[in-house]
């Protein structure tokens, strides 16, 4: 099985629908991140925690909405899903001490009509 | 500002050539430089990381890079294209302040690189 399960794989919805990506993990870390990405533009930060009770914005949070039920899910709502949200997300998670080694989901393509 | 550019959007080599990923970086501060990889369909792989000791880092599957302060450049090399190494990759820098590393990052547009027999 994958350290970070994400779910859906593959969403396609209408404009104004509330989607909601998964995300879950094995490994035991506590810092969980959400990016987004477009093609050219490599991936930007929507929303990242440190632990439970600590959620903090990335540079792209408008429009997006995080949930931390427990230490190994971290999970990414669109409140009302617009087309330019159109992209391939990706959880992430790292351990304390190691900047920058970051593993990765498998993403979940969204797709907004 | 930290910011890093791939300075290729697609490369092309030959099985069996040299592979060049061109990064540059822009940072202040003394940066932590890292390489990800990205196979179709897969989340990114941690390539290597540099994070101020020797200059020259080796990675997986026979990347190396190679840590230059007077050109700001942290570019991705491997003697010899497999085939398997037909991916996009990603430069990132470690966003840094002050009082230390934040543990954000910062990513390249990315690269593609595509392989032929």
């Amino acid at each position: 099985d994958a350290d970070v399960t994400q779910t859906p794989r593959n969403r396609i919805t209408k404009t104004g629908k509330r989607i909601m990506l998964e995300c879950s993990q094995t490994k035991g870390h506590d810092r969980m991140y959400w990016y987004r990405q477009d093609p050219g533009l490599g991936l930007r930060l929507i929303y990242y925690s440190f632990d439970v009770k600590d959620i903090n914005k990335g540079e792209i949070s408008d429009g997006y909405s995080v949930s931390r039920q427990a230490q190994a899910k971290f999970s990414l709502s669109l409140e009302s899903a617009i087309p330019n949200q159109t992209a391939l997300y990706f959880c992430a998670t790292r351990g304390q001490g190691t900047p920058g080694e970051l593993f990765f989901g498998e993403g979940s393509r969204l797709t907004v009509l | 500002a930290q910011s890093v550019t791939q300075l290729d959007s697609h490369v092309s080599v030959s099985e069996g050539t040299p592979v060049l990923l061109r990064c540059n970086y822009s940072s202040s501060y003394s940066p932590s430089l890292f390489w990800y990889v990205q196979h179709p369909n897969k989340g990114l792989q941690l390539l290597l990381k540099y994070t101020s000791a020797a200059t020259l880092v080796k990675g997986i599957n026979g990347f190396e890079a190679e840590f230059k302060k007077s050109e700001t450049s942290f570019h991705l090399t491997k003697p010899s294209a497999h085939m398997s190494d037909a991916a996009e990759y990603f430069c990132v820098v470690s966003l840094m302040h002050g009082s230390g590393n934040t543990g954000k990052l910062i990513f390249g547009q990315g690269t593609t690189l595509q392989v032929k027999p």
